[in-house]
């Protein structure tokens, strides 16, 4: 079975801080593909990174950057220098060949709140 | 370009009503699905339909109606509706094949059943 596990709820953060988003999921797939999404106030669901499984290079973009380990199965999302606009529930999702690719499991979400 | 379109955004329903909720997308792709978005739980799948004429059950299939007449329609039915579907729900769109693509999501519907 496929699953995306969000543990952190809630993090609550003051403007510049750093912080980290932690996803860790569990697939039998030998290709899949992981994402995050980030929901704002406003409710829409915006793209932020897709994923597949042989890529393990880290990506940066921005203030924005990712953590792929297959060894710990983990896609940790970190934004630097965090702002206020960066408030938001981030989901972290994964699909792969079992599940159908086109179908997304997301995990709880993480709701962040950047104060200043 | 207007992406996936859903209508309505907000609606209170009833226990017992039924509705339609409404997508269309524009992008000619093959894949359409709807979620449902509740607290602490994330986004499950409701239905999908990898092309006209064509849809299955997702996680939470109960309850929901759907069908594909045409590439940019893929309309959610509530039939009786219960307050266990308060929900935001979400209509997404892909493209279809091997190689995962993006998903589009829509804007969501929030839905109140009383």
């Amino acid at each position: 079975a496929q699953k995306v596990t969000q543990a952190q709820t809630e993090i609550s953060v003051v403007e510049k801080e750093d912080v980290t988003l932690d996803c860790v999921y569990e697939t039998r797939d030998t290709t899949y593909y992981l994402f995050w999404y980030k929901q704002p106030p406003s409710g829409e669901l915006v793209f932020l990174i897709r994923r597949n499984s042989f890529d393990e290079q880290n990506e940066i973009s921005g203030r924005y950057s990712w953590n792929f380990q297959k060894s710990t199965s983990s896609f940790n999302f970190t934004i630097t220098a965090s702002q206020v606009v960066d408030s938001a529930v981030y989901f972290c999702a994964l699909s792969g060949a079992s599940g159908g690719y086109n179908k997304l499991i997301f995990g709880a979400g993480t709701r962040l709140a950047v104060h200043p | 370009n207007a992406g996936v379109t859903q209508t309505p955004k907000f609606q209170v329903l009833k226990t017992g009503q039924s509705m339609t909720l409404q997508c269309a997308q524009d992008m000619n792709h093959e894949y359409m699905s709807w979620y449902r978005q509740d607290p602490g739980m994330g986004l499950r799948l409701i239905h999908y339909s990898v092309g006209a004429g064509i849809t299955d059950q997702g996680e939470v299939p109960n309850g929901y109606n759907v069908s594909r007449s045409t590439t940019e329609d893929f309309p959610l039915r509530l039939l009786s509706a219960a307050p266990s579907q308060t929900s935001v729900y979400f209509c997404a769109s892909s493209y279809s094949g091997s190689v995962n693509t993006e998903a589009f999501f829509g804007q969501g519907t929030r839905l109140t059943v009383v």
